[in-house]
């Protein structure tokens, strides 16, 4: 099975950087991912790593080590529309299905 | 817009009820899988379709079913329903080509 942690709440102010720390165990890993849900809308993909190390994609990046099941997810020059909750995903390696963590709820004040 | 329909967006209904859920894949997309995400359990994954055939099953109750049809779009089926299956019902496609998967806006169903 898989097993997914990451901090429940998170505040953060306009402008800052802000690291959403996820680690996972599982019985079977290809790739982790996150993805960005606004309340009441579908969550909408952000990151995939399924190497050791940094994914850059412009305002966010996504750190994995493999050997730690430790995932990072790191959003620069926040901005007010940032507030959202983040969801960090392991996908299975037989089907491709993914586990998803409860998410961390991100509030980005001025 | 991620290209994945869902039908309805809005549900209520009654306990004892059955209720289905229809969802349209991003045009090619062969996999469809269906996730519940409800207030206190995050989202959890039901089960997948692949080109009509069930390919995987995750935290499904007995009391529902699924499937998916020559035109790949597919239906989740709830049924006995009980006020705690009260939640947002996604669909999500993706490509056999691709990594990530797409999300259709989802389904609010209340029960009452």
């Amino acid at each position: 099975g898989q097993n997914i942690d990451q901090p429940t709440e998170m505040t953060a102010t306009e402008g800052a950087i802000v690291q959403i720390n996820c680690t996972y165990q599982t019985s079977g890993f290809n790739g982790l991912f996150w993805y960005q849900q606004h309340a009441g809308e579908a969550p909408t993909f952000l990151s995939y790593n399924v190497l050791d190390g940094l994914e850059e994609k412009g305002r966010f990046s996504s750190f994995l080590s493999r050997s730690k099941g430790y995932s990072y997810l790191l959003l620069k020059e926040l901005q007010m529309k940032d507030s959202a909750s983040y969801l960090c995903a392991v996908r299975d390696h037989r089907y491709s299905t993914l586990t998803f963590g409860k998410g961390t709820m991100l509030l980005v004040s001025p | 817009d991620s290209g994945v329909t869902q039908t309805p967006k809005h549900l209520i209904t009654a306990t004892g009820q059955r209720v289905t859920l229809r969802c349209s894949p991003r045009s090619g997309d062969l996999s469809v899988y269906w996730y519940q995400q409800s207030l206190d359990q995050g989202l959890q994954f039901l089960i997948q379709y692949y080109n009509g055939e069930e390919r995987a099953k995750g935290n499904i109750l007995e009391r529902f079913s699924a499937q998916q049809f020559p035109d790949l779009h597919s239906e989740l089926n709830l049924s006995s329903l009980e006020l705690g299956d009260s939640a947002l019902y996604f669909c999500a496609s993706s490509s056999p080509v691709e990594y990530e998967q797409y999300f259709g806006p989802g389904t609010r169903l209340t029960v009452t």
